[in-house]
């Protein structure tokens, strides 16, 4: 009931293309829901993260959907570009949880 | 403002050799402290975490051990490493109660031969 399910395990998209990332939760009592990116040789950073109060949260080229009845959030990348070729991770956690519980990851590629 | 900071960046030990690798967070008291390992084009596993001087939760059963010595500094170790202890090592924190951000370090890429 813990685990955050992600799919794709990788993606390749041309550039301009719009890619999807999409994760799914069992648990109902989670309420903050973060993305991640990680390029290699990198640490992940904090890319966008939504609170299930809202069905849809934007941050410039990054938008996150949110089904609370499906229990379902996406990444979705408009207008994507080589540089946003990294790894993504989706995560969750409940309010007050030492942990993120994180989703399994997704390798993007984005070709010129 | 805050930061962390994790070394080394790269390491090559023989098996059966001893680790230790340290990670330092400024800017914050009190913050809660990850070690995470991602193995090669794989997920992030957490190994241990940490919500104060000398309090370690062990998240599975290995070969590694965790200390947090000061308020800010956490360090992995191991007193003798396998090859399976290879891979790409970070080190996290948050600020308690341990909700929000989790800012990662650069990591440690740690090849066991």
């Amino acid at each position: 009931q813990q685990q955050v399910k992600q799919s794709p395990q990788s993606l390749i998209v041309q550039k301009g293309g719009i890619p999807i990332i999409n994760c799914a939760y069992e648990n109902t009592a989670f309420d903050y829901f973060p993305w991640y990116q990680q390029f290699p040789g990198k640490g992940p950073a904090l890319l966008i993260a939504i609170r299930p109060d809202v069905s849809e949260k934007k941050e410039g080229r990054f938008t996150i959907s949110f089904n609370k009845s499906a229990k379902q959030f996406s990444l979705h990348i408009m207008d994507s570009q080589p540089g946003d070729s990294a790894t993504y991770f989706c995560a969750a956690s409940t309010q007050g949880a030492q942990k993120l519980v994180f989703g399994q990851g997704t390798r993007l590629t984005i070709n010129p | 403002s805050q930061t962390i900071h994790q070394w080394p960046a790269t390491l090559v030990q023989p098996v059966g050799s001893p680790l230790s690798l340290e990670c330092t967070v400024e800017g914050t008291s009190n913050p809660n402290l990850y070690w995470y390992r991602q193995a090669a084009g794989r997920g992030l596993q957490l190994l241990f975490y940490s919500v104060g001087i000398g309090q370690i939760s062990s998240e599975v059963p290995q070969n590694l051990s965790a200390s947090r010595p000061q308020d800010r500094q956490f360090i992995l170790s191991s007193k003798k490493l396998l090859l399976s202890d290879s891979g790409f090592y970070l080190c996290a924190w948050r600020r308690p109660p341990g909700t929000e951000k989790l800012f990662f370090g650069s990591g440690t890429q740690l090849s066991v031969l």
